[in-house]
């Protein structure tokens, strides 16, 4: 059964303090992960799509990698409007629909 | 180019009752998903549909219920309404079946069952 994890669940930053979100999955062949971005009472926001091992996507201060079991996504000199959860989900080569992992709550303080 | 739009955007009903709920895709894409997002559970996909077939589905009973029209338009139904089935929820649009298209959500339709 593919499953998805999101590590921590919940973080707190100060204004200009990087760090990363975890993302691990098993998946009976990737066929892609995506990051998406939730705010309070609103549908996810799409991030990046990323399809292979070593692959890197970058936007503004965000940047999202990919390994064979888990993908990270890098967080520089955060803002306080980056607070949000952020949602890790994965495709298997043998279906539509995407998994979804639990979400990190991220609160950047200024 | 709009968005995914769903209506409505708050719904309470009375444990018992049916429900319709409705998603309009991103012109030109063809694929709809549908999902249930709680607080306990996160983001549970419902089922999918494309050129108006099922395609997949997910782990809910046969209450939950969907459709797809020629235009695209999706619409959900749950009957027989009970109280755990209060949640948000997501449509999702793709352009194609099956590609490695990120699907990009509407806004939700936060259902409340009382």
């Amino acid at each position: 059964e593919d499953q998805v994890t999101q590590s921590p669940e919940a973080l707190r930053l100060q204004e200009g303090e990087s760090s990363s979100l975890n993302c691990s999955y098993t998946v009976s062949g990737l066929r892609g992960l995506f990051w998406y971005r939730q705010d309070p009472g609103k549908g996810p926001e799409f991030l990046f799509t990323l399809y292979s091992a070593g692959e890197e996507k970058e936007k503004e201060r965000l940047k999202a990698t990919l390994t064979k079991k888990e993908s990270f996504l890098h967080i520089t000199a955060p803002k306080p409007e980056d607070s949000a959860t952020y949602l890790c989900a994965v495709q298997a080569s043998d279906g539509q629909n995407f998994v979804f992992g639990p979400g990190t709550r991220l609160s950047v303080l200024p | 180019k709009a968005g995914v739009t769903q209506t409505p955007r708050y719904l309470i009903k009375t444990r018992g009752q049916q429900v319709t709920l409705s998603c309009s895709p991103i012109s030109g894409h063809r694929s709809v998903s549908w999902y249930q997002q709680t607080p306990g559970q996160g983001l549970q996909f419902l089922f999918e549909y494309f050129s108006e077939t099922q395609r997949n589905k997910g782990n809910f009973p046969g209450r939950f219920s969907g459709r797809q029209f020629s235009n695209s338009r999706s619409e959900m139904n749950v009957s027989t309404l009970e109280l755990g089935d209060s949640a948000l929820y997501l449509c999702a649009s793709r352009p194609h079946d099956g590609d490695q298209y990120s699907a990009f959500f509407g806004q939700g339709t936060r259902l409340t069952v009382v």
